[in-house]
């Protein structure tokens, strides 16, 4: 199985270019993630969906948008990228309820220069 | 609402050294609890996990964690590291609201000596 797939792996960015981050989930799962993941912040949640139809913000919202686009994909959108998101950024999702396990992708390294 | 705290951001120990790495968190009933590893380049992978019963649960790779309610604390223990073990780990404490979300602490990076 492949669990949760993020693309792409890796991408550079000048600032004030728009970028989507990709998720997909093959486990069928309702719940799914975005964090953010800086040196010393530990994992800090940007945006997540409960569910096929609805999202909600998270601890860092600012600067991002979610889509879920349908119960596998849920993307994330830089509109005008600024030096202060370079990041690694992980999907991840959850079966329903927010005391199950989360599953994790291989997260997207992002640089803007 | 719920907390975890991981007192050590570095640990280093020598390879065949028993590890035990620190969690506390903070939650006003009986938290289910979580251990998770990032090896370099990867996203987070489940070690183990405690919702009820059994206050010493057996994960993978040889990994256990003890749930003490007294102390709020959930370490995690391996007798003997093996050089594959250097990682980062994140403890993560979740509530029995459904509504509630995981909260992860901002982990341990474990450092293993030849």
């Amino acid at each position: 199985n492949a669990g949760v797939t993020q693309t792409p792996k890796f991408q550079v960015l000048k600032t004030g270019q728009s970028m989507t981050l990709q998720c997909a989930q093959d486990m069928n799962h309702n719940s799914m993630y975005w964090y953010r993941q800086d040196p010393g912040m530990g994992l800090r949640l940007i945006y997540y969906s409960a569910s096929e139809g609805t999202t909600d913000k998270g601890e860092v919202p600012n600067g991002y948008n979610v889509s879920r686009l349908n119960k596998r994909e849920f993307s994330l959108r830089l509109e005008s990228a600024a030096p202060s998101q370079t990041s690694v950024y992980f999907c991840a999702s959850q079966p329903g309820q927010g005391n199950q396990p989360q599953h994790f992708g291989d997260g997207t390294r992002l640089s803007i220069l | 609402a719920q907390s975890v705290t991981q007192p050590d951001i570095h640990i280093t120990v020598s390879e065949g050294a028993s590890l035990e790495l620190r969690c506390n968190y903070s939650y006003g009933a009986t938290p289910y609890l979580f251990w998770y590893v990032q090896s370099p380049g990867q996203g987070l992978q489940l070690l183990l996990k405690y919702f009820s019963g059994d206050t010493l649960v057996q994960g993978i790779k040889g990994f256990e964690a003890e749930f003490k309610r007294s102390q709020s604390s959930f370490n995690l223990r391996k007798p003997s590291v093996h050089w594959s073990d250097a990682a980062e780990y994140f403890c993560a404490v979740a509530s029995m609201n459904r509504d509630d979300k995981i909260i992860f602490g901002k982990g341990t990076r474990l450092h293993i000596l030849p």
